[in-house]
């Protein structure tokens, strides 16, 4: 299986602070990354896929890059309501699997 | 408008048998891939299994297989997801989500409400 990591596993930043969260596959996995907001008590939303494409509807402050190995996603200013928890999650090969989670609080 | 309502978790013992529900309304049901997601309390998400919209191929984690069954009904636009000899690990908040393509899961772009399993010891 391939195993994603994702760093920091939670982060505090002020209303209008750039924020950057990384996500490492541990083999290539070309571009076949997705990015997911979960806020508490609610399910999941699609963000990002294909590691850099912004879903419809999706603000953008919000983006993705990177390739192969190393992934990242970034909010260029943080809002009060992107309080939430982020994934990465790799499609490259079954069994999809996700990144372990960061948690984005406002300081 | 995309509608997705996870139904049948509940309290159950372990080694017993669950059997979840999706309800599907908004899109071409056949047409889409579908997964299930679990998250146990206070913890990240897990790829559960997935099953093709078009061939019925299916797909397990290897924590569930050979004990959890998906399949689906086009006709009923529901999606299904058999829980046997069910563990105390098994116990999450399980979401049925759609995915973006008709084949093999790659990205789930709608999802239900969950529903909580809870196996107790």
């Amino acid at each position: 299986d391939i195993q994603m990591t994702q760093s920091p596993s939670s982060l505090s930043a002020s209303v209008g602070d750039r924020v950057t969260i990384t996500c490492q596959a541990s083999r290539d996995i070309s571009n076949y990354l997705n990015w997911y907001q979960q806020k508490p008590g609610k399910a999941p939303k699609l963000l990002i896929y294909d590691a850099s494409y912004l879903e419809t509807g999706v603000p953008s402050r919000f983006s993705g890059g990177g390739s192969g190995t190393d992934f990242t996603f970034t909010i260029s200013s943080l809002q009060p309501e992107d309080i939430a928890t982020y994934y990465c999650q790799q499609y490259d090969n079954l069994p999809l699997t996700f990144g372990g989670g960061t948690k984005v609080e406002i300081k | 408008e995309v509608q997705l309502v996870e139904s049948g978790g509940g309290l159950v013992q372990r080694g017993g048998s669950l059997r979840l529900s999706c309800a599907a309304s908004g899109f071409t049901f056949s047409s889409y891939a579908m997964t299930w997601v679990r998250q146990a309390p206070g913890k990240g998400l897990e790829w559960v299994s997935g099953i093709s919209g078009s061939d019925g191929a299916t797909y397990y984690a290897d924590s569930v297989k050979g004990r959890f069954t998906i399949s689906r009904d086009n006709s009923k636009n529901t999606l299904y997801l058999q829980m046997d000899s069910l563990r105390a690990e098994d116990t999450a908040i399980y979401y049925c989500a759609k995915d973006v393509t008709a084949l093999v899961p790659t990205a789930m772009n709608y999802w239900g409400q969950g529903t909580l399993v809870s196996v107790s010891s």
